[in-house]
């Protein structure tokens, strides 16, 4: 069975600084992807960043970065210089058997 | 990007009453489409995946009579809840796979749909 697990209910961090959103998986399939999305309270989800199984190397999108350790089975989520706009849910995800599965999400809260 | 609609963006209905939620790819073709539910505080569930022309495949523990999807075209899928009660209050959200995979993620969001059955 496939499984995605983020064990942060919540974070602060203050703006500018880095944060790191961590994200773990299962499955037994040799081919995934896996990606995060940003979710604002208006409720719309927002792609930020996508990591493809057999990628050698780690995605980057602007500000986002995905520290990919697929041995740890792991795809943290970077961000770097936080801005006040990135307080958000981020919902980390795997896409697997033609389906999208959801972690349980992160809500991150950054202070001026 | 890649845009996906969904109409309406909220409703309020009373209980007993069917609802209809559309969900269109506006520049781009999807032979799938997903539909989650998403409680409050909670993480986003898939309810099923609709193909175009075929019958959607539904999740564990989704009424299929209690949830119709209709995917008619390679831009639209329907749910429709039916007899709808105020349990079946959620955050419905649809997503899109781009037919030609453009891109690296090729999987789009809706803006979601708000429901309050009363």
């Amino acid at each position: 069975a496939q499984k995605i697990t983020q064990t942060q209910p919540g974070m602060f961090v203050q703006e500018k600084e880095a944060v790191t959103l961590d994200c773990t998986y299962d499955t037994s399939d040799p081919s995934y992807g896996l990606f995060w999305y940003k979710q604002p309270s208006s409720g719309e989800m927002i792609f930020l960043i996508y990591q493809g199984s057999y990628d050698q190397q780690n995605a980057t999108e602007g500000r986002y970065s995905l520290n990919f350790q697929k041995a740890r089975k792991s795809a943290n989520l970077v961000i770097s210089a936080s801005q006040l706009g990135d307080s958000a849910m981020y919902f980390c995800a795997m896409r697997g058997a033609n389906k999208l599965i959801f972690g349980t999400g992160t809500l991150l809260a950054v202070q001026p | 990007g890649a845009v996906v609609s969904q109409h309406p963006s909220w409703v309020i209905c009373k209980s007993g009453t069917s609802v209809k939620i559309e969900c269109r790819s506006l520049d781009f073709q999807a032979t799938t489409m997903f539909w989650y539910r998403q409680f409050p505080k909670q993480s986003l569930m898939l309810m099923a995946t609709s193909n175009e022309g075929s019958k959607a495949t539904y999740e564990q523990g989704v009424e299929k009579d209690k949830f119709l999807i209709n995917h008619a075209s390679l831009t639209l899928s329907t749910l429709t809840v039916t007899s709808a009660h105020p349990e079946d209050s959620s955050f419905y959200i649809c997503s899109a796979r781009d037919l030609f995979g453009r891109g690296r993620e090729t999987q789009y969001f809706g803006p979601g749909t708000r429901l309050l059955v009363l």
